[in-house]
Order: C-alpha cells, then structure tokens, then sequence
C-alpha cells in the first residue's frame, strides 16, 4: 500500500493522558499536513510541513499540541494533557509541490478521551 | 480569515435523481478549487479545479469552477445509493508560507434512498 498511512486508528485514553499519533506519507512527498475533524464538520487545519520544516502552525492550535517531521519523512502529532474537546479525528494529508498539488489524506486517527 | 461555505448542509433523494451541491469561497491567494467524498473515513479525492469555467467530468459526477463569483458545483446524476456520503469542497491556498494549506467547507451530507 503506497498511500498515507496512520496509526494508530483509534485511541481511548484518560483525561490528562498524553497521546501520539504517526502520519507516513506518501513516499516522495515533501508536505505534510495535519487536520482534525469533529462530527458534523469539515476537516480543520492543525499544521504543515515542507521537508522538515513546519511553515504553519494554526492560531487554534494549544500550546498541548506539538508536531514534528525530523527528517522530512514520517510525522508525530502529540498532544498533551488531553481534555475530551479533544476527541476528534486526525487526519494526516500529504502531496508533492509540483504535482498540480493534488492533497492524499490518510485514513484518520480516532481519539477519544474519557 | 478563509472561509468556505458549502449548501446545502443535507440533501435526501431517490436513486435516479440528479443533485447539485454548492460550494462557495473567500480565500485570500486561491489557487484551486478541491472536492472530496467522505464515507465514514478519511475524504478521497474527487475533482481539483483550477481554471474557470472548464467542466471536470468522472463518470456520473461532474464539475466546474466560477472564479469571478467565487463558487463551484459538484452535479451528481443518476444518483446511486453508493452515492451516499459527505461532500466537502476545499480552497487551497496559493500565498506564502500558507501554500498549499486547504480551508474545508462544513460539508454537504448525501443520501440516496433506494
């Protein structure tokens, strides 16, 4: 399988537990995207890398959120000391500067905190 | 801020019918215009319009891009119970370090009855 692959799938964890999750892109692309999606909505743009670097970060972004792309390949997206408005999907994406910029999402990563 | 509004928000038909979803954007430096089918998992990619006015077909589906008034169309013809999903549009940035980043629209839910 050669798209965008996420793990893990889904997550259940306790208020106040940190998690993370993984984003393989797809294999050559050099950016990498991150959304969350709640019910009912549209995907909602979390963060972007090119290669390595992180060029955005959005304004609704808590500092709990961190991610990272250490060597342009896979990404990590923590967050800390959950709350349960953090129950969401989250969704990675990736696409190649070049390509018409046509953007492959992942399957998502199901959190759900209790 | 970007901002994509999608109508209707729900839309229920019969198979055989023809449906028309609405996409409208005020994206600072757009660049294209992307729709996306979403079943209970990540969105796949549909159509990514860039010019004007030109029609993108894929079988049943079609659309086709206004940039002077800023919105889009998805048609769906001949509409089949598989049909039944979400339609989110998306705008993707073209400006600065925001390249590439797409700002969703809440979503358009489709369902085909038998």
């Amino acid at each position: 399988d050669t798209g965008v692959s996420q793990n893990p799938r889904h997550k259940i964890t306790k208020r106040g537990q940190n998690v993370t999750f993984r984003c393989d892109p797809i294999s050559e692309h050099n950016r990498l995207y991150w959304y969350r999606q709640t019910l009912g909505q549209g995907p909602e743009f979390l963060t972007y890398f090119q290669n390595e670097a992180q060029l955005e970060k959005s304004r609704l972004l808590s500092d709990r959120f961190s991610a990272e792309r250490p060597k342009g390949s896979f990404s990590t997206l923590e967050i800390q000391r959950t709350e349960q408005g953090d129950s969401a999907m989250y969704l990675c994406a990736s696409s190649f500067r070049g390509s018409g910029n046509t953007i492959y999402f992942g399957e998502g990563s199901w959190l759900t905190v209790v | 801020e970007d901002k994509v509004v999608q109508s209707p928000l729900s839309l229920v038909v019969h198979e055989g019918d023809t449906v028309t979803l609405n996409c409208s954007y005020e994206v600072t430096n757009f660049r294209s215009l992307l729709w996306y089918k979403q079943e209970k998992k990540a969105p796949t990619f549909l159509f990514m319009l860039t010019s004007s006015g030109i029609e993108k077909k894929s079988g049943r589906l079609s659309s086709i891009l206004d940039k002077k008034e800023l919105f889009s169309i998805l048609n769906i013809t001949a509409t089949q119970t598989g049909d039944s999903a979400i339609y989110l549009c998306a705008a993707l940035n073209a400006g600065g370090t925001s390249y590439g980043k797409l700002t969703f629209g809440q979503g358009t839910i489709l369902t085909v009855h038998p």
